[in-house]
């Protein structure tokens, strides 16, 4: 499986949009890119995922570059209940396990 | 809502106890899951199940079984707990693997073996 690589911890100003980083260089054609949160105490959380289009949804989008060697998440407008850590995975289509990192650590201030 | 349910949030055991950690799921998926979250180390996956009675080992299988009996329901087992197993253990699911589905979660449960 590709690994991934997160910044451990980012702040955001509340209201503003929060644009998460990750670095996924050994990534295959077949690999989607996924992202999760965890809020403290709490199971993870899917956002949003893809493959090489851009992505966006209710909650969030995804940019992922031309060689899809790194992709961000946005969070347009981010509130103190984002404050969570988010993790980036890959995932080869038709593998059955998903392989976390330690993610980044999203800190939204007031 | 779609769920995934952990019989337990919290948990005390004795070294050397036989532990089990239930999941439930009412999604009708087929794939089931199995890890534990360390600070600092992430999570990390110690089984997963593809279907009714198969399990394949993820990467810290040491020290744990699992059993899938039923489709919605998924069980880990600590033969004989340790103090280097306290961790939170959080279960998940998915439906069969196209690339293009996510994983669900439940909530997670702390175990503590002293």
């Amino acid at each position: 499986d590709a690994k991934t690589t997160q910044p451990p911890s980012m702040d955001c100003a509340e209201g503003r949009a929060a644009n998460l980083p990750c670095n996924h260089s050994t990534i295959s054609g077949n690999e989607y890119v996924y992202w999760y949160r965890q809020i403290h105490s709490q199971g993870p959380q899917y956002i949003i995922h893809g493959l090489k289009n851009n992505e966006t949804n209710e909650m969030a989008s995804l940019i992922i570059t031309e060689d899809r060697k790194s992709s961000t998440l946005i969070l347009p407008h981010a509130t103190l209940r984002d404050t969570a850590v988010y993790y980036c995975i890959v995932r080869e289509g038709g593998a059955n396990n998903l392989f976390f990192g330690t993610g980044t650590r999203l800190t939204v201030i007031p | 809502d779609v769920k995934v349910t952990q019989s337990s949030r919290y948990l005390v055991k004795r070294t050397g106890e036989k532990v089990f950690l239930e999941c439930v799921q009412d999604m009708d998926h087929e794939n089931m899951f199995w890890y534990r979250q360390d600070p600092g180390l992430g999570l990390r996956l110690i089984y997963f199940s593809y279907d009714v009675k198969m399990k394949e080992k993820g990467d810290i299988p040491e020290g744990y079984s699992v059993s899938r009996e039923k489709k919605e329901r998924f069980s880990l087992i600590l033969e004989s707990a340790s103090t280097n197993q306290t961790s939170m253990y959080l279960c998940a699911s998915s439906s069969d693997w196209t690339g293009n589905t996510e994983a669900f979660f439940g909530q997670g449960t702390r175990l503590t073996v002293v």
